[in-house]
């Protein structure tokens, strides 16, 4: 199985400012999607976005966006202009095996507090 | 609403009875996943279903643990003996077909062991 880390357990950022948040995986497939998702207080998992590693450019979804480095491991998320319904738990997820279909290893979470 | 659906919402029993969870994907989707998630941690991955067939298993899902899609439809989480570290989150997650990678989760089932 794959692994996926979140160094950051906690990140605070002031209203319309913007954070970053970071993750390192391991996978030894070639091709394969990333995502993160997040999960606000008591409600389900949503997409926030995903990056398919083929793809060199990087994934833009309105305020959010990935600097993904693919020799590095690396996949981290960028949120801009934080509003405060952002708050919520932030997983990053890689595939368990095979490139994405085959369910997802996820990370431990980076709770983000947006501070009005 | 055409969403992921999971019931119950909420499950208290004692340490030793077995529990069936149920999961409704969204309409045609054809790959099924069921995922836990205990407290301050993110899902783990239990199993999942390509129509009817349970395709993948982690190491997590032990011998108390069975899924089932007989249909191709609807699937449902049994555990048996229930333990009081089977206390978690059980997540239930599907998508269209192999090809469009981007899960959708349901609600989820919080399990309570006492």
């Amino acid at each position: 199985a794959q692994t996926v880390t979140q160094s950051q357990p906690e990140m605070s950022v002031q209203e319309a400012e913007t954070v970053t948040l970071s993750c390192t995986y391991d996978t030894s497939e070639s091709d394969y999607y990333l995502f993160w998702y997040k999960q606000p207080p008591s409600r389900q998992m949503i997409l926030v976005i995903r990056q398919e590693a083929y793809k060199q450019q990087n994934a833009t979804e309105n305020r959010f966006s990935v600097n993904f480095q693919k020799a590095a491991k690396s996949f981290s998320l960028k949120i801009s202009d934080s509003q405060l319904g952002d708050a919520a738990m932030y997983f990053c997820a890689c595939p368990y095996s095979g490139g994405g279909a085959d369910g997802l290893t996820f990370g431990k979470g980076t709770h983000l507090i947006i501070q009005p | 609403d055409t969403g992921v659906s999971q019931d119950p919402r909420h499950k208290i029993t004692k340490r030793g009875q077995n529990v069936t969870f149920r999961c409704d994907p969204i309409s045609e989707h054809n790959r099924l996943y069921w995922y836990r998630q205990t407290l301050g941690q993110g899902p783990e991955f239990l199993t999942y279903f390509q129509n009817e067939a349970q395709l993948e298993k982690s190491r997590l899902l032990s011998d108390r643990f069975s899924a089932e899609r007989p249909k191709g439809s609807f699937s449902t989480l049994e555990i048996q003996r229930t333990e009081q570290g089977d206390s978690a989150m059980y997540l239930c997650a599907s998508i269209p077909f192999q090809g469009q990678e981007t899960q959708y989760f349901g609600p989820g089932t919080r399990l309570l062991v006492l």
